[in-house]
């Protein structure tokens, strides 16, 4: 099993679309959880990053962590073509190597005008 | 903030050359360096942290001789692919963390390599 696990996708919604992407994590330590989007061949961009539980939102994205379920969630409102790229969550636990991010496999994204 | 470069943005060599990437912290200073590699439609591969002024650990099953790192300061870490081969041919990617201690990562915007 793998210590981070997302669905590959690939997802495809209509424009103006509430898209709801998603992580499941069997790693306990992981205290950190960050979203990437990547748009094809380019490097990753972060967009959220939250410590722990809870809620963050900017803007049209709104991050969610569940640590009790091991789940986090990544909601776009009012999806826009040029959302149309590839998603990765990304975690990790403090201190030393255990700092590095584990991936989990990206969700491919496309919004349809 | 958080800007990370990485140079070339794209590379074509013979089989059998050698080829060096660049990756800068444009606007902080990084304690800590990170080399991925990514195959088309997979994730992307750890291949080794390196930290200012200290040898590179690399993951397992990267070979040290043959993807060398430098970070000789903390704006600065290098990969250079010895003897480059085919196989090579990938997109290598680096991050780039902060001075504050923070766990977020800043990506470059990766350089592709063909080897032909």
């Amino acid at each position: 099993q793998k210590e981070v696990e997302q669905d590959p996708g690939p997802l495809s919604v209509p424009e103006g679309a509430i898209v709801s992407l998603n992580c499941t994590y069997s790693n306990s330590a992981f205290q950190y959880f960050m979203w990437y989007r990547q748009y094809s061949r380019k490097g990753p961009e972060l967009l959220m990053y939250t410590y722990s539980s809870g809620n963050k939102e900017d803007g049209r994205f709104t991050a969610q962590v569940d640590k009790s379920s091991k789940y986090i969630s990544l909601f776009i409102r009012d999806s826009q073509p040029s959302d149309s790229a590839t998603y990765l969550c990304a975690m990790s636990a403090p201190g030393g190597s255990a700092r590095q991010l584990t991936f989990g496999s990206g969700t491919q994204l496309t919004v349809l005008p | 903030g958080a800007v990370v470069s990485q140079h070339p943005s794209w590379v074509i060599c013979k089989s059998g050359t050698s080829v060096k990437i660049e990756c800068r912290s444009l606007d902080f200073q990084a304690t800590t360096m990170f080399w991925y590699r990514q195959f088309p439609k997979q994730s992307l591969m750890l291949m080794a942290t390196s930290n200012e002024g200290s040898k590179a650990t690399y993951e397992q099953g990267v070979e040290k001789d043959k993807f060398l790192i430098n970070h000789a300061s903390l704006t600065l870490s290098t990969l250079t692919v010895t003897s480059a081969h085919p196989e090579d041919s990938s997109f290598y990617i680096c991050s780039a963390r902060g001075l504050a201690g923070g766990n977020e990562q800043f990506f470059g915007p990766g350089t592709r390599l063909t080897v032909l």
